[in-house]
């Protein structure tokens, strides 16, 4: 079974601080993704990746950033946190190129709060 | 262009009974369509998924859904309702290098 893993499934930050969201899969899959949700707007695409090195902006990039250094690995960093940050994010993976994709395998989420 | 509406937030049924969630969509493309499943604090399952082959799609826990090309929906059905049902239910549509997240119905399932 594909198994994607976010390190942390709760966190609670304050105003200004940096954050790190880590996610992992074992599948050896060429994209990568990070939605954050919302109640009432569904998944929305904040940044993927679709080679090592390699991102692209999604929907609402503002205010974060991204990093994969490793095929399996794609981080998303909150440089200063803010209050309307709080959300839930959830890091996916799939196989197929582009944003066409087939399958998207989900992580458990990360839950963030912002003081 | 690509959208995708649930046109329910909520929907409430009693165990045993039929399951229906609708979904409407807008694709300039020939679009692969799938559904999701949410329970509390985990993330997205996939149920099923169209990809341009039999119109009616049978997914896991007895869920199917129907590709209607001319009424552009893709409903979720399930004969009767469990207890476990009970979760969010994200309709999807992708095509054109973009994939859309409806914006979810809750289902509750009374006893």
């Amino acid at each position: 079974d594909v198994k994607v893993t976010q390190s942390s499934r709760y966190l609670v930050k304050r105003t200004g601080e940096k954050v790190f969201l880590e996610c992992v899969q074992d599948m050896d899959h060429e994209n990568m993704f990070w939605y954050r949700q919302d109640p009432g707007l569904g998944l929305r695409l904040i940044y993927f990746s679709y080679d090592v090195k390699m991102k692209e902006k999604g929907d609402i990039p503002e205010g974060y950033s991204v990093s994969r250094e490793k095929k399996e690995r794609f981080s998303l960093i909150l440089e200063s946190a803010s209050t309307n940050q709080t959300s839930m994010y959830l890091c996916a993976s799939s196989l197929i190129s582009g944003l066409n994709t087939g399958e998207l395998f989900f992580g458990e989420g990360s839950r963030l709060t912002v003081l | 262009a690509q959208s995708v509406t649930q046109l329910d937030s909520h929907v409430s049924v009693s165990e045993g009974t039929p399951v229906l969630l609708r979904c409407n969509y807008s694709s300039s493309y020939s679009p692969s369509l799938f559904w999701y499943v949410q329970h509390p604090n985990k993330g997205l399952q996939l149920l099923l998924k169209y990809t341009s082959a039999a119109t009616l799609v049978k997914g896991i826990n007895g869920f199917e859904a129907e590709f209607k090309k001319s009424e552009t929906s893709f409903h979720l059905t399930k004969p009767s309702a469990h207890m476990s049902d009970a979760a969010e239910y994200f309709c999807v549509v992708s095509g054109g290098f973009k994939t859309i997240f409806g914006a979810g119905t809750r289902l509750f399932v009374k006893a």
